[in-house]
């Protein structure tokens, strides 16, 4: 199975910051990588799909880069809604496979 | 707009057989681009992905290797769902369990609800 490693694994930060958290595959997605987001009692929702396009009705200001075994997910500038947990998602190669997450917290 | 609504028991004792189903609306299980699957979560294992069901001119089911001898996911072409069947379940087992879409190439778009299933007598 493809592992798959987020950091950090908790993140403060102030609304307004810009934040970038980072995935690493164990082998090769070539673009097959996803982002989710996930509120406390709440499913995860899906943020970006192919490491960089945005899932309708997604703000602008998440983007995500990548390939190969690196990723990342940015948030250009952190709104109050954002605080949350974040996963990415491999999708080349089943079973499908999640990070361990990465909690945003309030600074 | 596709929904999917989950329904099953919230307590299972242990070395019985979990048994979930998601109902969809606004798709169909028998899409040609899409997948159906079921996942879970817990504090200690994260999201797993557990398998998915999907028809392309023929029904395949896969699963993963973690749990596949005691896992079994069907589609139900009649009431449009599609359901998770784990046996001889253990207190491990115990986790919130959603199912979802995945769109071909396009990550799961679609998420049930989540049910909490714990595993105790």
């Amino acid at each position: 199975d493809i592992q798959m490693t987020q950091s950090p694994s908790t993140l403060s930060a102030s609304v307004g910051d810009r934040v970038t958290i980072a995935c690493r595959a164990s082998q090769s997605l070539s673009t097959w990588l996803a982002w989710y987001q996930q509120k406390p009692g709440k499913a995860p929702k899906l943020l970006i799909y192919k490491t960089s396009n945005l899932e309708s009705g997604v703000p602008s200001r998440f983007s995500g880069s990548g390939s190969g075994t690196e990723f990342t997910l940015t948030i250009s500038s952190l709104q109050p809604d954002d605080f949350a947990t974040y996963y990415c998602q491999q999708y080349n190669r089943y079973p499908l496979t999640f990070g361990g997450g990465t909690k945003v917290e309030i600074k | 707009q596709v929904q999917l609504q989950q329904s099953g028991p919230g307590l299972v004792k242990p070395s019985q057989t979990l048994s979930l189903t998601c109902a969809i609306s606004g798709d169909s299980v028998s899409s040609n681009s899409a997948a159906w699957c079921w996942i879970r979560q817990s504090p200690s294992r994260g999201l797993e992905w557990l398998g998915r069901t999907y028809y392309r001119s023929k029904w395949y089911i896969d699963y993963a290797g973690s749990a596949k001898s005691r896992v079994t996911i069907n589609p139900d072409t009649s009431k449009n769902q599609f359901s998770l069947q784990l046996n001889s379940v253990t207190p491990e087992d115990t986790a919130v369990y959603y199912c979802a879409r995945e769109k071909d190439y396009s990550g799961m778009d679609v998420w049930g609800q989540g049910t909490t299933v714990t595993v105790s007598s």
